[in-house]
């Protein structure tokens, strides 16, 4: 079976600019999260959706949404990039529920210049 | 606060020389505990999920182990194979329904032939 995908793997973009990730899950499973990695740090979360309803977000500012579709692929939003947004962006799905483990994707790394 | 602390940051073994890696936390109340292996460049890969003290989970070199404040990650006899950095994270009560992890820095596990 397939395991969650992201895309695309890589991705450089200018200081100010917009920028779309994308994530299929894990067949079967309905909830979707999403964690940003600096280098050397472990992964923070940012959003979780579930039935595509956002169910938490983490610390970060308004410029990062989310949303999930009916099929419960989802999508990672960052409007007005700064060189600090630069990371490893992490895509998580599970069958949800408490104590169900996260399966990631293997990420998209961002570098804003 | 909610929060996970991992050590050492690094760690050097010869192949077959075992040792354990230490996860402490505080959080206000634990629905459980999980191990994951991230390689460079990938996403975290799933290994364990621990959810109360006492409780052991073995994986062929691996054994994860819990007590209320703590886990250990055990390695026995490591092969180079093994080399990748290990992360820590647990889901705790106040992250409500969002399935949220909190990570750990992670242990960087270097294994020498």
């Amino acid at each position: 079976d397939a395991g969650v995908t992201q895309s695309p793997t890589h991705l450089i973009k200018t200081r100010g600019q917009q920028v779309t990730l994308r994530c299929s899950p894990i067949s079967g499973h309905k909830s979707v999260s999403w964690y940003q990695q600096v280098l050397g740090q472990g992964p923070q979360f940012i959003f979780q959706y579930y039935e595509k309803e956002e169910r938490g977000r983490g610390n970060f500012p308004d410029r990062f949404s989310a949303r999930q579709f009916p099929n419960y692929s989802s999508e990672l939003n960052v409007n007005a990039l700064l060189l600090g947004d630069s990371a490893l962006y992490l895509c998580a799905s599970s069958l949800g529920g408490t104590g169900a483990p996260l399966h990631f994707g293997n990420g998209t790394r961002l570098t804003v210049t | 606060e909610d929060q996970v602390t991992q050590s050492p940051e690094a760690l050097r073994l010869q192949e077959g020389e075992s040792s354990s890696l230490n996860c402490s936390y505080t959080v206000s109340g634990l629905r459980g505990l999980f191990w994951y292996r991230q390689d460079p460049g990938k996403g975290p890969e799933f290994l364990f999920t621990l959810y109360s003290a006492g409780e052991e989970k073995e994986k062929e070199r691996l054994k994860a182990t819990l007590t209320k404040k703590e886990s250990f990650l055990h390695i026995t006899a490591p092969k180079p194979e093994d080399s990748a950095t290990y992360l820590c994270a647990v889901q705790a009560d106040g992250s409500g329904n969002t399935g949220k992890l909190i990570f750990g820095q992670g242990t960087t596990l270097q294994v020498k032939p």
